[in-house]
């Protein structure tokens, strides 16, 4: 069974720009999570999605958002980058039932300059 | 509200010696708790996971947790390091959604384990 798979791996990316990440979950999960990874702030939870609804949202500005396609597939936008975005955005798939756990992809490394 | 404390930014073994890698967390319901290592520029692999079944926990690659409530810890433990443990370790809590979604993961600021030869 194929893992979590996001793209790109990597991305540069110029104050104020925006950009989308995506993400496609383990095939059967229907709930994708997305994180945010620095090393002053550790792993904060975004959002979380399911049968495309928002179930979840962490605190974090608008600029952040979020979608799941029908198929479960995600994409995360941030808009008007700021240098603090630079991180690994790190998405996450997960059976129905809550206990099965979060599989996590390879994450996409962003930078912003 | 959860939390997830875990002891030790750092932690050295010997290849061979026992690890032992501490979290104790906060939660007002029976929680879902969760290890997972992190190796660089990768994304997070689930080791193990406590969803209240039995409270002895086995993992992958020979590792393994205990549940304590009464502690409200759940370290993780491997008895003998191999130089590939090498890592960072995360300790993670949800409440889930009420036995629908695992809902937002709580993570403690992770453990990195050096294995000396």
């Amino acid at each position: 069974k194929a893992g979590v798979t996001q793209t790109p791996r990597y991305l540069i990316k110029t104050r104020g720009q925006q950009v989308t990440l995506s993400c496609s979950p383990i095939s059967g999960h229907r709930s994708v999570s997305w994180y945010q990874q620095t090393p002053g702030q550790g792993l904060q939870f975004l959002f979380e999605y399911f049968s495309e609804t928002q179930r979840n949202k962490g605190n974090f500005p608008g600029r952040f958002s979020g979608r799941q396609f029908s198929n479960s597939r995600s994409e995360m936008n941030v808009s008007t980058l700021e240098l603090g975005d630079s991180a690994l955005y790190l998405c996450a798939s997960s059976p129905e039932a809550g206990g099965g756990g979060a599989f996590f992809g390879q994450g996409t490394r962003l930078t912003v300059v | 509200a959860q939390s997830v404390t875990q002891l030790g930014s750092h932690v050295s073994v010997s290849e061979g010696a026992l690890v032992l890698l501490r979290c104790n967390y906060s939660s007002s319901v029976p929680p879902y708790l969760f290890w997972y290592v992190q190796y660089p520029n990768q994304g997070l692999q689930l080791l193990l996971k406590y969803t209240s079944a039995a409270t002895l926990v086995k993992g992958i690659n020979g590792f393994e947790a205990e549940f304590k409530k009464s502690e409200t810890s759940f370290h993780l433990t491997k008895p003998s390091a191999h130089m590939s443990d090498a890592a960072e370790y995360f300790c993670a809590v949800s409440e889930g959604n009420r036995g629908s979604t695992l809902g937002r993961l709580y993570f403690g600021r992770g453990t990195q384990l050096t294995v000396w030869p």
